[in-house]
């Protein structure tokens, strides 16, 4: 299996534009999680679904971002408008829910807000 | 809800010497614990875990970890670490197999030639 994918791998725009950043889970996995990692603030959970559902987004900073999962093998997670203080590197993780699957991680889009 | 404390943000240590990071939790109720590793540039990996069953579990590079439940510990310990274990380690927790998972704020572990 290729693993979780994310793209891009990094992502520099200038404030104020819209951002994509896009996950493929691993195939036959259920749950996807989308999470921020900044040296201030660690690894934050900002989003989960399970089933394509959003399950719990209390994370998720502020309005200015949003996530989707139109299908099992597909997520997005956009920012619009961006901000210098979005700068981090956003991972995608998905698993497959039964007790001896482990969270599978990508590995991250870099992103840079100027 | 859960949270997860790891006391330790920095952990230097010559090679081959022994290391523990430690981990301590918070939950009202019974939790799945997990440590992960995640090297330079790259996402995170999960090192071990522990479901229920042996308090002791291992992983295959030589890592173990310890669930106390009285003490609420799950700490990671390798008894001597070489130079490719220099990496972030986080614990980690869930109620679930398919709960969210809440991360601590991590680990670094830098090994010394």
């Amino acid at each position: 299996d290729a693993g979780v994918i994310q793209s891009p791998r990094h992502e520099v725009t200038e404030m104020g534009q819209e951002v994509t950043l896009r996950c493929k889970p691993i195939s036959g996995h259920n749950s996807l999680f989308w999470y921020r990692q900044t040296m201030m603030r660690g690894l934050e959970l900002l989003i989960y679904f399970n089933n394509n559902v959003p399950i719990d987004d209390s994370g998720m900073p502020e309005d200015r971002f949003s996530a989707k999962m139109p299908n099992a093998s597909f997520s997005t997670l956009k920012i619009q408008p961006s901000e210098p203080r979005d700068s981090a590197v956003y991972f995608c993780a998905s698993t497959s829910g039964d007790g001896n699957s482990p969270l599978h991680f990508g590995n991250g889009t870099r992103l840079t807000v100027t | 809800a859960q949270s997860v404390t790891q006391l330790d943000s920095q952990v230097p240590v010559f090679e081959e010497a022994p290391v523990e990071l430690r981990c301590n939790y918070s939950s009202s109720v019974s939790v799945y614990l997990f440590w992960y590793v995640q090297y330079p540039n790259q996402g995170l990996q999960l090192l071990l875990k522990y479901l229920s069953g042996s308090t002791l579990v291992e992983s295959i590079n030589g890592f173990e970890a310890e669930f106390n439940k009285s003490q609420t510990s799950f700490h990671l310990r390798k008894p001597s670490v070489h130079i490719s274990d220099t990496a972030e380690y986080f614990c980690a927790v869930s109620k679930t197999s398919y709960d969210k998972v809440i991360f601590g704020p991590g680990t670094s572990l830098s090994v010394i030639p």
